[in-house]
């Protein structure tokens, strides 16, 4: 079974500052997804970033990039320029290649990120 | 606007008692979820469905129960057997197939044993 783990219960930035937001995941399958989700007081589920496995290219969305190590089994969030609007439990995620698992995602337990004025 | 309604936003339940959450998508999707929500955890899933009339046992289904009979209903029976029902619900749903379909997910629905 896939498991997925997320160590830093809380984090803090300053405005403005870049904060990164780990994630390790263990599994031996070759094809699968990782996500990271957004989830603010609002408790929507947003997705902000998706990182195929096969692809060795690190996926960008704005001010959000990942740093994915496939061998170390590491998917870390990077936000640059933190907002105020960043602030919220951050969610790492993993979705099996093989559409026969149902392509359920597993999570972590969530990183609250705080942004300080 | 498509999208995926869970209703009701916030539920009371007696100590004993059964009740369904509901959740609706119009977005055409195969594959729907229930994840359930604790502090301090990450989502867990309960049940799942791939297809119409067909559905499958997640992590903790012990004490839940589902129905698939129409595409765009997913809802989600908490029976009195679950021992700890206080949590905050989420449902999910996903296109099949193709290698870049997201899950889009619920609002909630926030469930209180009193």
């Amino acid at each position: 079974a896939q498991t997925v783990t997320q160590s830093q219960p809380e984090m803090s930035v300053q405005e403005a500052e870049t904060v990164t937001l780990s994630c390790t995941y263990d599994t031996s399958e070759s094809d699968y997804y990782l996500f990271w989700y957004k989830q603010p007081p609002s408790r929507q589920m947003i997705l902000v970033i998706r990182q195929e496995a096969y692809k060795q290219q690190n996926a960008t969305e704005n001010r959000f990039s990942v740093n994915f190590q496939k061998a170390a089994k590491s998917f870390s969030l990077k936000i640059s320029d933190s907002q105020l609007g960043d602030a919220a439990m951050y969610f790492c995620a993993y979705r099996s290649g093989q559409e026969t698992s149902g392509s359920r995602l597993t999570f972590g337990e969530g990183t609250q990120l705080t942004v300080n004025p | 606007d498509g999208g995926i309604t869970q209703s009701p936003k916030y539920l009371f339940r007696k100590e004993g008692q059964n009740v369904t959450l509901s959740c609706e998508q119009n977005l055409n999707h195969d594959a729907m979820y229930w994840y359930r929500q604790d502090p301090g955890q990450g989502l867990r899933l309960i049940y799942y469905s791939q297809i119409v009339n067909d559905f499958q046992k997640g992590d903790i289904a012990e004490g839940y129960s589902v129905s698939r009979e129409k595409k765009e209903s997913f809802p989600l029976t908490v029976t009195s057997a679950q021992k700890n029902p206080t949590a905050f619900y989420l449902c999910a749903s996903r296109r099949s197939g193709g290698i870049n379909t997201e899950a889009f997910f619920g609002q909630g629905t926030r469930l209180t044993v009193v």
